[in-house]
């Protein structure tokens, strides 16, 4: 057990729609990372955190949103879904700003789009 | 970010130490060289870091020569549960807004 939490598990949804994914990272950990590994692939980073601030931003769709709120949780907003959207969303914690790469991933949220 | 090069696959047999290789030419000079184990269908799991030399803990060893082109992990003795994806990363873990590249890693399957 990594101490990150993700909710929900599984998630089936259909096209269009829109899903929020949420994260509590280890407790200490300031710093909230977010992936995403569709079948078979790599896993892509997303965009990342800091103690409420966003710190860094990969290959993140405008489609999607994230936010980390004053109790360290985050959320990552997947709107207008569409079949390719789905994937593993991993959610990661680290302590500091810039990392160790040590990250503590959670278990990942499972979204299907059908 | 440095760019990685690990081979795609490798097979290895109960008991066998295995080592794993990872290319990064373009090193910088306040890289870290970090990996990381991957089980189907679960986060990533931080396995080891290092800078140069020789890091050993309870899991695996990482040797980097001089030149830190280069680095492998060796996993000694390894058993089935061991089969997993291993992903080599670099980078500096003091420079903010790092973005983190895990590219495809190398998928170990050790048989019976």
């Amino acid at each position: 057990d990594s101490g990150v939490t993700q909710t929900p598990k599984h998630l089936i949804t259909a096209t269009g729609q829109r899903v929020t994914l949420r994260c509590s990272p280890r407790s200490g950990d300031l710093s909230v990372y977010w992936y995403q590994q569709s079948l078979d692939q790599g896993l892509q980073f997303l965009i990342q955190y800091y103690n409420g601030e966003e710190r860094a931003k990969g290959n993140i769709l405008e489609r999607f949103s994230a936010q980390q709120f004053p109790d360290l949780h985050s959320e990552l907003n997947l709107s207008s879904l569409e079949l390719g959207d789905s994937a593993l969303y991993f959610c990661a914690s680290s302590v500091g700003w810039a990392g160790t790469y040590e990250q503590y991933f959670g278990p990942g949220t499972r979204l299907t789009v059908t | 970010l440095a760019k990685t090069t690990q081979p795609i696959s490798m097979d290895s047999y109960e008991g066998q130490e295995v080592n794993i290789t990872c290319s990064h030419n373009n090193i910088a000079t306040n890289d870290y060289i970090t990996w990381y184990q991957q089980f189907p269908s679960q986060g990533p799991r931080f396995i080891i870091q290092g800078y140069k030399t020789k890091v050993t803990n309870e899991v695996a060893s990482l040797f980097i020569p001089a030149d830190r082109k280069s680095s492998t992990l060796s996993l000694p003795r390894v058993s089935l549960s061991d089969t997993a994806v291993y992903y080599c990363l670099v980078g500096d873990p003091e420079t903010g807004g790092f973005k983190t590249i895990f590219g495809a890693g190398t998928r170990l399957f050790v048989k019976a």
